[in-house]
């Protein structure tokens, strides 16, 4: 059974960077029928994927354009977790952020099949 | 992006009655490869998204049969055959073809 430990700081100020970890127990960072994706979901913006990390001989990385250039989704295989950063944020960044893992290979999809528990940022000074 | 429009928004359910919701994409989520990646996740009060049926038809494990998915290209449905008070909460599809994933704006299903 795959479980997400979100942790990270629940305030943020602005202008600054948002952090928060994902441990992964049940499964590997590095698995080749997963990817490791942050999504945040706020009254405005509803359910909003954000980015995610995965392993296929290499690491790849995609994120949403309404926050290209300010985030970063990174793995870490010696914990055995994912990261997620998120630059100059602003008070429309505070949403509940959640780590998820969706499976899939070159041959079969089974939806984001697991996700943390979520975790409340508020952007606020 | 590609834009999932669901409706109702708000279903008012009478327990052991069926119930629909409607999802539709702005765009075919039939890839080439045949498959449709079209999900539907539940969010029940207070939880985290959890995943109800992944390519349109098929459901994640421990999903009772009573929930059963079904479209094409843009257009898709999802059917609780019997309504229950454990199904309460909002139901979400989302668009798996591209990048970047969308979800359509949530379905509040209640109890009447």
């Amino acid at each position: 059974q795959v479980q997400l430990q979100q942790s990270g700081p629940v305030v943020v100020k602005p202008s600054q960077t948002l952090s928060l970890t994902c441990a992964i127990s049940g499964d590997s960072v590095s698995s080749n029928t997963a990817a490791w994706n942050w999504i945040r979901q706020s009254p405005s913006r509803g359910l909003e994927w954000l980015g995610r990390t995965y392993y296929r001989s290499r690491w790849y990385n995609d994120y949403a354009e309404s926050v290209k250039g300010r985030i970063t989704v990174s793995p870490d295989t010696s914990k055995n977790q994912v990261s997620l950063h998120l630059s100059s944020v602003t008070p429309e960044d505070t949403a509940i952020f959640y780590c998820a893992k969706q499976s899939f290979d070159s041959t079969a999809y089974g939806g984001i099949d697991y996700w943390g528990h979520g975790t409340l940022v508020t952007v606020s000074s | 992006d590609i834009v999932m429009t669901q409706s109702p928004l708000s279903l008012p359910v009478t327990p052991g009655e069926p119930a629909s919701i409607s999802c539709r994409s702005s765009q075919s989520l039939l890839q080439t490869n045949g498959h449709t990646y079209l999900d539907w996740y539940l969010q029940k009060p207070g939880q985290s998204p959890q995943l109800l049926i992944f390519s349109v038809s098929n459901r994640a494990s421990g999903v009772p049969d009573r929930f059963s998915g079904s479209g094409s290209g843009t257009d898709f449905t999802l059917k609780i055959s019997r309504v229950e008070a454990d199904d309460v909460g909002v139901y979400y599809c989302m668009q798996a073809i591209q990048i970047p994933r969308t979800f359509g704006q949530g379905t509040k299903v209640e109890i009447k």
